[in-house]
């Protein structure tokens, strides 16, 4: 079975500060790795897929990188709506999914 | 537009059972295959089960083998999750998903005695 890593599990930043999160595959997924954002009471919503697509309506500020077994979610400028929880998930494998711990970011 | 609907959550007592549905619509159903992802209070999101578009492959995880079964009726375009013996640690929000884009807004399985 495929593992994912996310770190860190929580993040504290300022509002236009630029952040990272990484995600590390236990073996190659390609590029099959979408990251969502969570808030309370809600379903995930997809920010990226494909490692690097923006999803429709996502803000620019949003992007992803990688390949292989490293990945990286960026907020170019943290936005007062971007204070939430973000996962990693892993799609390579057609039947079965495997998602990161999770990233809290909270306000610093 | 692709929509999923989940229902069929509720409070259990441990050891008994329960089935949820997820109703498609907004794609030809009988071309994907479909997920169940959990998510327990507090904690982050946990892969269930796939079914593939036909029905005829069905991977579980470990935590859920043995327990839950899935099924689909492609003419009535739905995904059923039975989920037998159920333990305290099934306590979570159920989500059907097609693929990372389309998922439901999820259905809340309490197991409590």
């Amino acid at each position: 079975d495929i593992q994912m890593t996310q770190s860190p599990s929580t993040l504290s930043a300022s509002i236009g500060d630029r952040v990272t999160i990484t995600c590390r595959a236990s073996q190659s997924i390609s590029s099959w790795l979408a990251w969502y954002q969570q808030k309370p009471g809600k379903a995930p919503k997809l920010l990226i897929y494909k490692a690097s697509s923006l999803e429709s309506g996502v803000p620019s500020r949003f992007s992803g990188s990688g390949s292989g077994t490293e990945f990286t979610l960026t907020i170019s400028s943290l936005q007062p709506d971007d204070f939430a929880t973000y996962y990693c998930q892993q799609y390579n494998s057609y039947f079965t999914w495997t998602f990161g711990q999770g990233t809290k970011v909270e306000i610093k | 537009q692709v929509q999923l609907v989940e229902s069929g959550g509720g409070v259990v007592q441990p050891g008994r059972s329960l089935r949820l549905s997820c109703a498609a619509s907004g794609f030809t159903f009988n071309s994907y295959a479909m997920h169940w992802v959990r998510q327990a209070p507090g904690k982050g999101l946990e892969w269930v089960a796939v079914i593939s578009y036909d029905g005829s492959n069905k991977y579980y995880a470990d935590s859920v083998k043995g327990r839950f079964t899935l099924s689909r009726d492609n003419s009535k375009n739905t995904l059923y999750l039975q989920m037998n013996s159920l333990k305290f640690e099934d306590t979570a929000v159920y989500y059907c998903a097609r693929d990372p884009m389309y998922w439901g807004q999820g259905t809340l399985v309490t197991v409590s005695s």
